[in-house]
């Protein structure tokens, strides 16, 4: 079975443009997760979806945003890049939240983004 | 809200010898924590897990404690070899939002030299 993809692999862009990165969940699991992870720390929980509907946010601004479609993958939009937005913006996908023997997360390989 | 730290940043072991990794966390409605491998240039790697109802889990040289009174959890890895070398992050995750937010430790190098 494939894992969670996500594209594109690596990305630069310039200080103010806008990103859009995309993620296909493991088939079979309807909730998708957005973390952001700066080189030398953990991953840090910006979305969660289920279901198209928004089910968790981190404590990012709104230039973050994210929306997930019928077929259960997701996209994550940044507007107005800063320097600061270079990072590993990974994807994690889960069966269900909340239920039974779900909570497993996997993880995609990431987006590596450089912003100049 | 939560809060997850990890010890130590960096660990050498010689091959064959045990690894330990301890976290300790700040909810105690939390109640899954998982731990994960990574390797340079790849995303995080599931390789155990416990909920809050189990004190101790094992899967072949993997071993994971849990302590719910002092809120803390620890990974063991015995016999390591050097693919076991990588960053390893522990993780913590409750109830609220369906439990689907993980809050991660600050990662352990651990280097396992031949």
């Amino acid at each position: 079975d494939a894992g969670v993809t996500q594209s594109p692999t690596h990305l630069i862009k310039t200080r103010g443009q806008q990103v859009t990165l995309r993620c296909s969940p493991i088939s079979g699991h309807k909730s998708v997760s957005w973390y952001q992870q700066v080189l030398g720390q953990g991953p840090q929980f910006i979305f969660q979806y289920y279901e198209k509907e928004e089910r968790g946010r981190g404590n990012f601004p709104d230039r973050f945003s994210a929306r997930q479609f019928p077929n259960y993958s997701s996209e994550l939009n940044v507007n107005a890049l800063l320097l600061g937005d270079s990072a590993l913006y990974l994807c994690a996908s889960r069966r269900e939240p909340g239920q039974g023997s779900s909570y497993e997360q996997y993880f995609g390989p990431g987006t590596r983004l450089t912003v100049t | 809200g939560e809060n997850v730290e990890q010890h130590p940043s960096t660990l050498s072991v010689q091959e064959g010898d045990s690894a330990v990794i301890k976290c300790t966390y700040s909810d105690s409605a939390s109640n899954y924590f998982p731990w994960y491998k990574q390797e340079l240039g790849k995303g995080p790697q599931l390789i155990i897990d416990i909920r809050s109802n189990v004190g101790e889990k094992k899967d072949q040289r993997i071993a994971v404690t849990l302590n719910k009174t002092a809120k803390h959890f620890s990974l063991h890895i015995t016999e390591t070899q050097p693919e076991d070398s990588a960053v390893y992050f522990c993780a913590a995750s409750g109830r609220a939002g369906g439990g689907n937010k993980l809050t991660f430790g600050t990662g352990t190098q651990l280097k396992v030299e031949l």
